[in-house]
């Protein structure tokens, strides 16, 4: 079973409208959560990373929040645009492990 | 500043052969890893490379094996390709640690 569980598989949404991507993970111990963009056939790019005591951290129109309590993460977009179609993949590290899930898939429709 | 670097971006070989993938770290990074990222999903990690000493290994078959160099690039070498080795290839590069790691595009290789 995969220690991080992503959600939505994939999304579909209108240009200009916001989304939130979802992140469960049962990693521990958990030392930090990290979010990528992957387009297509490129490599992942880092959004956001958040250590413990963080619970949001802001890059742009992204806004990614993490409750270590519960062990989830979102991502949240906002006023998409069409070039924010690609892969959002989160990504744990559990001490000198990193885990990653299978991906959000997006795309922004005109 | 250039970013990881990788080569070939694409390559295609028949089942039976051998592959060898290159990558080369940001300047100043020591660690690089690989990974395998299969069509529709997440990156599995293979290999870490610090200093030129392997520190980590992930559940791949003896076929895999890497090195580091002592400029620090790396090469990821695949034997006796299967169908199932096609994917995309990897390379994440470090100062010294996993939080900060850069990708690299990636070495599209298909087996047929």
């Amino acid at each position: 079973k995969n220690q991080v569980e992503q959600s939505p598989q994939s999304l579909i949404i209108l240009e200009g409208k916001n989304c939130t991507l979802q992140c469960n993970y049962t990693v521990s111990p958990f030392s930090n959560l990290r979010w990528y963009k992957q387009d297509t056939g490129r490599g992942p790019v880092s959004l956001t990373i958040m250590t413990f005591s963080e619970n949001t951290k802001s890059n742009g129109r992204y806004t990614a929040t993490l409750d270590a309590d519960t062990k989830q993460s979102s991502l949240h977009i906002t006023a998409s645009q069409l070039s924010d179609s690609a892969s959002y993949i989160c990504v744990v590290r559990e001490d000198d492990k990193i885990i990653f899930g299978k991906g959000t898939r997006l795309h922004i429709l005109p | 500043d250039a970013g990881v670097t990788q080569s070939p971006t694409h390559l295609i070989k028949t089942r039976g052969q051998q592959v060898t993938l290159r990558c080369s770290p940001i300047s100043g990074h020591k660690s690089v890893s690989w990974y395998q990222q299969v069509l529709g999903q997440g990156p599995q990690f293979i290999f870490q490379y610090y200093e030129k000493e392997e520190r980590g290994r992930g559940n791949f078959p003896d076929r895999f094996s890497a090195r580091q160099f002592p400029n620090y690039s790396s090469e990821l070498n695949v034997n006796a390709l299967l169908l199932g080795d096609s994917a995309l290839y990897l390379c994440a590069s470090s100062l010294v640690s996993y939080n900060e790691q850069f990708f690299g595009p990636g070495t599209r290789l298909t087996v047929l």
